[in-house]
């Protein structure tokens, strides 16, 4: 019994390393996004993808890379943490209804 | 830009009571109009979708209102249960090139239900 999952869970890095977040998901939804969660801002769109190998930007994507080399993991890199980035990282898949999107239990990530 | 917003940062209601979470919007190009629900520690969850020519539509225990108008949406929520405390979330959507959509939220509203 999978779904969409996440991990890590929790992270706590320091500024300018690297950091990568998995999603995964068993459903073989061709839609996946990325948002960031900070209080006051709800949920903001860092980057989606409609399938393996198609990516675009979303409403924040600057300091993020993101690749899909296979249907069922997007993953998020941040190639240089800053301190800015410190948020709750939620990944989300879609299937036939595109206004339903399944979301992961979300990432904490703290940037020291 | 376009901007989807909250009338109030908290709604405490006494359970079984009914509940009104409304939000305002600002694009009326949008296809549709989504209410997500995100309980402590959890990522957000669909509860309904009203298409943008509609004016109510009714899930269970839930009643969406899409006011073109004054492009106002609010979410109803009947005999309001513990269960329901979360934060509500409006979302509108984006059309993207090749189907699928792209949801722009609102801010969201904490929604406490008193015993």
């Amino acid at each position: 019994d999978a779904g969409i999952t996440q991990s890590p869970r929790y992270k706590i890095t320091e500024t300018g390393r690297q950091v990568t977040l998995m999603c995964h998901q068993t459903w073989s939804h061709s839609y996946m996004f990325w948002y960031r969660q900070d209080l006051g801002h709800g949920l903001r769109l860092i980057y989606y993808s409609a399938a393996a190998d198609i990516t675009d930007k979303g409403e924040v994507p600057d300091g993020y890379v993101v690749s899909r080399s296979k249907t069922e993991n997007f993953p998020l890199t941040l190639e240089s943490a800053t301190r800015s980035q410190t948020s709750v990282y939620f990944c989300a898949s879609t299937g036939r209804n595109y206004n339903e999107q399944f979301f992961g239990p979300g990432t904490r990530l703290t940037v020291l | 830009g376009e901007s989807v917003g909250l009338h109030l940062p908290t709604l405490s209601v006494q359970e079984g009571d009914n509940s009104i979470i409304n939000c305002a919007y600002s694009n009326s190009a949008s296809d549709y109009f989504i209410w997500y629900k995100q309980e402590s520690g959890k990522g957000p969850q669909f509860i309904i979708d009203i298409r943008s020519n509609m004016d109510k539509r009714q899930g269970q225990r839930v009643t969406v209102l899409l006011n073109k108008t004054v492009k106002h949406l609010s979410l109803q929520i009947a005999a309001t249960q513990p269960g329901d405390s979360a934060v509500y979330f409006c979302a509108e959507t984006l059309v993207l090139t090749g189907g699928g959509n792209k949801l722009t939220f609102g801010t969201g509203t904490q929604l406490k239900v008193e015993l």
